[in-house]
């Protein structure tokens, strides 16, 4: 099943913040997240696995609650270059693996203006 | 981070005819390729897992004699559209999982499949 991306699309100015969250309905092993540019493939920017924990790339960061099934993407100081969307892919707690396949939210589309 | 190349990057065909795409890991043997096919301003849909020499593991609702995959080596997978209609018509893209605990994705740069 799709997990829940909100919101559906975020405009903000350089310099704003924005939070995207993602929600399951299932348990998860792991959450990645991505951004794609228009017409291009996705590209991965970090990977949280289950026990709860949260990572930084740059001015970039991102939660996982594993008991609530979420996880939330944390864009900060937004630079123009941050313009995409933004999807979650989670994969399903099987036995302990992370071999279990992702399924993509339906994307949050994020435009940073001058 | 690894690096996926796919090929050709854009194909236009007439209908009728098949188009095999390329998928290769350059820097990493991935013994798991996935392949996704992704509508304008939809998500991304995976079709099928590619295991190396084993059969492909088909989504739900994806015709496997329409879209053939073979997976020969850790770094090539292929997926062969057969007898492409109109409807076909989509940008797809594959990814190769490394082995590291985490298993992280990367995708490849994708191939946008117009069928006149």
């Amino acid at each position: 099943q799709q997990p829940v991306q909100s919101p559906q699309a975020v405009i903000l100015r350089e310099g704003e913040d924005a939070v995207i969250n993602c929600s399951s309905s299932k348990a998860l092993y792991s959450v990645h997240w991505y951004r794609q540019k228009h017409g291009e493939a996705p590209v991965f920017l970090m990977i949280l696995l289950k026990g709860g924990e949260q990572k930084g790339h740059e001015k970039i960061s991102a939660s996982f609650n594993e008991k609530k099934q979420q996880s939330s993407l944390y864009l900060t100081a937004s630079q123009l270059s941050y313009s995409g969307t933004y999807f979650c892919g989670t994969v399903a707690n099987a036995g302990g693996t992370s071999y279990g396949k992702l399924t993509f939210g339906q994307g949050t589309i994020l435009t940073v203006h001058p | 981070g690894a690096v996926v190349s796919q090929h050709p990057s854009r194909v236009i065909c007439k209908s009728g005819t098949s188009v095999k795409i390329e998928c290769r890991s350059l820097d990493f043997q991935a013994t798991t390729m996935f392949w996704y096919r992704q509508f304008p301003k939809q998500s991304l849909m995976l079709m099928a897992t590619s295991n190396e020499g084993s059969k492909a593991t088909y989504e739900q609702g994806v015709e496997k004699d329409k879209f053939l995959i073979n997976h020969a080596s850790l770094t090539l997978s292929t997926l062969t559209v057969t007898s492409a209609h109109p409807e076909d018509s989509s940008f797809y893209i594959c990814s190769a999982r490394d082995q590291s605990p985490g298993g992280e994705q990367f995708f490849g740069p994708g191939t946008r499949l117009t069928v006149l």
